[in-house]
């Protein structure tokens, strides 16, 4: 298993301001997933995290505004850039631990809203 | 493409009473995982169950149990004797085989309310 550790749980943020939202995990993982969560919604992937190569987007979603880094092998960090309030949402980092494991595991999540 | 389809969004029951999720999924992939996941109100996402396709047995987990049936393209969940504590957003998500069960497709969610 993994045990997955987001920061900010929550933040409250102004519009146009930009925000970089950690996931820590306690084993190396090989890769690592972002997803949105906007309000009443399911969840759709942003983007892949590899580590030591650039992230892959899903469509609809751009580097400009979800950069994101891969430093290591337990570390990945999401900025929501120059927000406004359609970019609040609860984010959600994900992991895979590589075959054979059972589930996909989250993180708790981070809420965040744009003001 | 892949597309998960949950036409529940929202069902109410008392308590002890039984309740079916439906969950329809679309696939081009001959092999895929089919999961389900539960959201309570603090939003976390507390995993299930994850099923293969190549595995059509039907699976019972204490009050819950799922019927998967690959000819209807259908993973369907039922809560037995249903509890207040099981009042919360249930998904159920589509993945390819190849990616390993993360790169996941959501349905829409089928909110659960169960009243005392």
């Amino acid at each position: 298993s993994a045990v997955i550790s987001q920061k900010p749980s929550r933040d409250i943020c102004q519009r146009g301001t930009s925000l970089t939202i950690q996931c820590q995990v306690d084993s190396q993982v090989t890769m690592m997933f972002w997803y949105r969560q906007q309000p009443g919604q399911s969840l759709t992937l942003i983007a892949t995290a590899n580590q030591g190569s650039e992230a892959t987007y899903e469509s609809g979603f751009v580097i400009d505004k979800f950069p994101i880094s891969r430093p290591n092998l337990t570390f990945s960090t999401l900025t929501v850039s120059n927000m406004s309030p359609e970019d609040s949402s609860i984010y959600l980092c994900s992991v895979e631990i590589g075959e054979g494991y059972t589930e996909a595991f989250f993180g708790q999540g981070t809420r965040l809203t744009v003001v | 493409a892949q597309k998960v389809t949950q036409a529940q969004t929202e069902i109410s029951v008392v308590e002890k009473e039984d309740v079916t999720l439906d969950c329809v999924y679309e696939t081009r992939d001959t092999t895929y995982y089919l999961f389900w996941y539960k959201q309570p109100p603090s939003g976390e996402l507390v995993f299930l169950i994850r099923r293969n396709s190549f595995d059509e047995q039907n699976e019972i987990s204490g009050r819950y149990s799922w019927n998967f049936q690959k000819s209807t393209s259908s993973f369907n969940f039922t809560i037995t004797a249903s509890q207040v504590v099981d009042s919360a957003v249930y998904f159920c998500a589509l993945s390819p085989l190849r990616a390993a069960g993360n790169k996941l497709t959501f349905g829409g969610g089928t909110r659960v309310l169960v009243k005392p």
